[in-house]
């Protein structure tokens, strides 16, 4: 069974930093790319963050370029999301997503068929 | 950046009902569009993606199509347990942008 489970949630202060993992079991995760998205309260999804099956390439929404940095350790089938300059816009629950399987160097469609059940990033003084 | 909007907002349908959900995007992204599915407090599922392809386990009743610019999402016989917010996905490259989601309740 694909399990992703996310710990790292918590409440930090405007200009803090957090880092977030998500542990994947159940699937080859070196196999999968693998994103972050994010759900501000009462509000819609939004993409964060993209990593490939080898943590290349990467790719990053406006909205977090520059703060945030995506990362993986396909040894312990981890991914991490590593936040700093946390603003009080950040706030959301967190998923982790897994992506497109990738076979040969030629990836299936990114789409986000499994999901974690999300950790909560508060933002606030 | 491409941009995914949805229309409507929101939607109140009777059981039975077919309930249609329209998706665009503001360039050509060929086929590459997904539809989830998120039933309040639980976590978004895939329904739907390359368009028209129903994932594994989603009922018959949901049916994904277009391509290019627009796309429509569609449920042929609503049903009590559909309740729920149902958003769009590029999926063509990065960045995935999500549409705004369209809620759709029974009415």
């Amino acid at each position: 069974e694909v399990q992703l489970v996310e710990s790292g949630g918590a409440l930090v202060q405007p200009g803090g930093s957090l880092r977030l993992s998500c542990i994947a079991s159940g699937f080859t995760f070196s196999s999968y790319e693998m994103n972050w998205v994010r759900q501000a309260p009462g509000k819609g999804l939004e993409w964060v963050s993209y990593i490939g099956t080898s943590g290349t390439p990467t790719y990053y929404a406006d909205s977090v370029k520059g703060r945030f940095t995506i990362s993986r350790d396909n040894t312990k089938n981890s991914l991490f999301l590593q936040m700093n300059s946390l603003r009080a816009e950040d706030t959301a629950v967190y998923y982790c997503a897994r992506g497109g399987y990738c076979s040969g160097g030629n990836c299936r469609t990114t789409v986000f068929d499994y999901w974690g059940q999300g950790a909560l990033v508060t933002v606030s003084s | 950046d491409v941009q995914m909007t949805q229309s409507p907002s929101s939607l109140s349908a009777s059981v039975g009902d077919r309930v249609t959900i329209t998706c665009r995007a503001s360039q050509y992204i060929s086929h590459y569009l997904a539809w989830y599915q998120q039933i309040p407090g639980r976590v978004p599922k895939l329904l739907i993606y390359d368009g028209s392809t129903l994932q594994s386990g989603v009922p018959s009743r949901f049916s994904g199509s277009g391509s290019g610019t627009d796309f429509t999402l569609t449920i042929s016989s609503l049903q009590p347990e559909d309740v729920a917010t149902y958003y769009c996905q590029k999926c063509n490259s990065a960045p995935f942008t999500f549409g705004p989601g369209t809620k759709v309740d029974i009415k």
